[in-house]
């Protein structure tokens, strides 16, 4: 069981805006940055998002990150095909035994 | 290119050994922390272990304390991961990624099995 809660699948049509949640709490999400991940079953995990909102160089800004307390969230605009993966959210984590913490992973269905 | 590659994963018996290696190129390799994270087939990504910059400080998931070491050799550009009295449950992809989040490599399968 992760320590940041996501839901486990989302979907949506072409051109639609979806959203993921991560839930943690003030010992990650609450005190740390949170960072996404894109990754397509078989490949690496790809950095969507670093530092709750920034984009790295090549990112298309249909993908945004916030931040709210001990929950951030991803948004995607303008859904389309190539956006179905899963995703994932991470955080550090003041716990002496798992510093570094990922969400259990939201499979995003392009319907 | 900047880039990170995996190697030295396979299949290996219960109570066995591995070695992984992460080669680094196109950066400054000492100056980052280096990490470990290990997907199991089907499952989500599970932070493993974690080296400072210089190698003095580490860092890992209770679930591999005391059987798996992290290294690295900076003169080489690489990072490594001793797994030592390898189980069923620690067969997964590794992957090798540096601080920030911004650079994983391709991953090695690690198949633990009799």
């Amino acid at each position: 069981q992760s320590v940041l809660t996501q839901p486990p699948s989302a979907s949506g049509t072409p051109g639609q805006r979806v959203t993921i949640s991560c839930s943690g709490s003030s010992s990650n999400i609450g005190s740390y940055n949170v960072y996404w991940y894109q990754q397509v079953p078989g490949t690496a995990p790809k950095l969507l998002i670093y530092r709750n909102n920034q984009r790295p160089s090549g990112v298309p800004d249909r993908f945004s990150g916030s931040k709210s307390g001990t929950s951030a969230s991803l948004g995607i605009s303008g859904l389309r095909s190539e956006d179905e993966a899963d995703y994932y959210c991470a955080a550090w984590d003041d716990s002496l035994s798992v510093p570094v913490i990922f969400g259990g992973g939201t499979k995003l269905t392009v319907l | 290119e900047v880039q990170l590659v995996e190697s030295g994963g396979g299949l290996v018996q219960p109570g066995g050994s591995l070695r992984l290696s992460c080669a680094a190129s196109g950066f400054s390799f000492s100056s980052y922390w280096m990490h470990w994270v290990r997907q199991a087939p089907g499952k989500g990504l599970v932070w493993v272990s974690h080296i400072n910059s210089d190698g003095g400080t580490t860092a890992y998931a209770d679930s591999v304390k005391g059987r798996f070491t992290i290294s690295r050799d900076n003169a080489k550009n690489t990072l490594y991961l001793q797994m030592n009295t390898l189980r069923a449950d620690d067969t997964a992809v590794y992957y090798c990624a540096r601080s920030g989040g911004g650079l994983w490599g391709q991953g090695t399968l690690v198949t633990v099995s009799s």
